[in-house]
């Protein structure tokens, strides 16, 4: 059974700084990974997708990286914002196109 | 134009009574999702439909039954409404495993 893992739960930062989030998988036989971002009450908006060949996605500010052989995924956010405030959460989708989601990160950006 | 879009938003219930939260997607999807989200913010899948086909069914209990008439529409109907359903139930879809597009969210409250 795939379990999908976000180190750490929480993370506070002062705006400017560069974000820095883990995702780790315990499967390595995936099909693709996303990162999805969840603001209070709303539902969750992908970021980025990132096919098992791949081994980054980038857009915008965002960049997200795939280590399938260590089964890890870092989400990068370059030059924080407030606005980056948010829960970020990782998902892995096996061969068979079950999803598996971590708990997520909840970041704080400080002005 | 709303790409997965759910009713209501809002629900409040007494214990006991029965209810229903509809979902559609415009996205020409082949699969669709219901999860529920609890207090503790964690994603939990409950039903997964491949083309109307009921393929994911997780430990629910048998008071929850989703509804699939045509692969644009997953509703969810809830019998005898307890305490512990309390939650936000998110619909999502996606196609072959791709990228997941979430709704806004559900939020049932039982009173």
């Amino acid at each position: 059974k795939q379990e999908v893992t976000q180190i750490p739960a929480a993370l506070s930062v002062p705006e400017g700084e560069n974000l820095v989030l883990n995702c780790s998988f315990t499967d390595s036989a995936i099909y693709n990974l996303q990162w999805f971002r969840q603001d209070p009450g709303k539902g969750l908006t992908s970021l980025l997708l990132i096919q098992s060949s791949q081994r980054e996605q980038t857009s915008g500010r965002l960049n997200a990286s795939l280590d399938k052989s260590s089964g890890r995924s870092t989400l990068y956010i370059a030059a924080s914002q407030p606005g980056d405030s948010a829960t970020y959460l990782c998902a892995v989708t096996a061969n068979d196109y079950k999803l598996s989601f971590g708990a997520g990160t909840t970041v704080t950006v400080r002005a | 134009d709303t790409a997965v879009s759910q009713t209501p938003k809002y629900l409040v219930t007494q214990m006991g009574n029965d209810k229903s939260i509809k979902c559609e997607q415009n996205l020409g999807h082949d699969t669709m999702y219901w999860y529920k989200q609890d207090s503790k913010k964690f994603l939990k899948i409950m039903f997964s439909y491949n083309n109307k086909e009921l393929i994911i069914n997780e430990t629910v209990p048998n008071r929850f039954s989703p509804k699939s008439p045509d692969k644009a529409h997953l509703n969810l109907h809830i019998n005898s409404l307890e305490l512990g359903d309390s939650a936000v139930y998110f619909c999502a879809s996606n196609h072959r495993g791709g990228e997941l597009f979430f709704g806004e969210g559900s939020r049932l409250t039982v009173l």
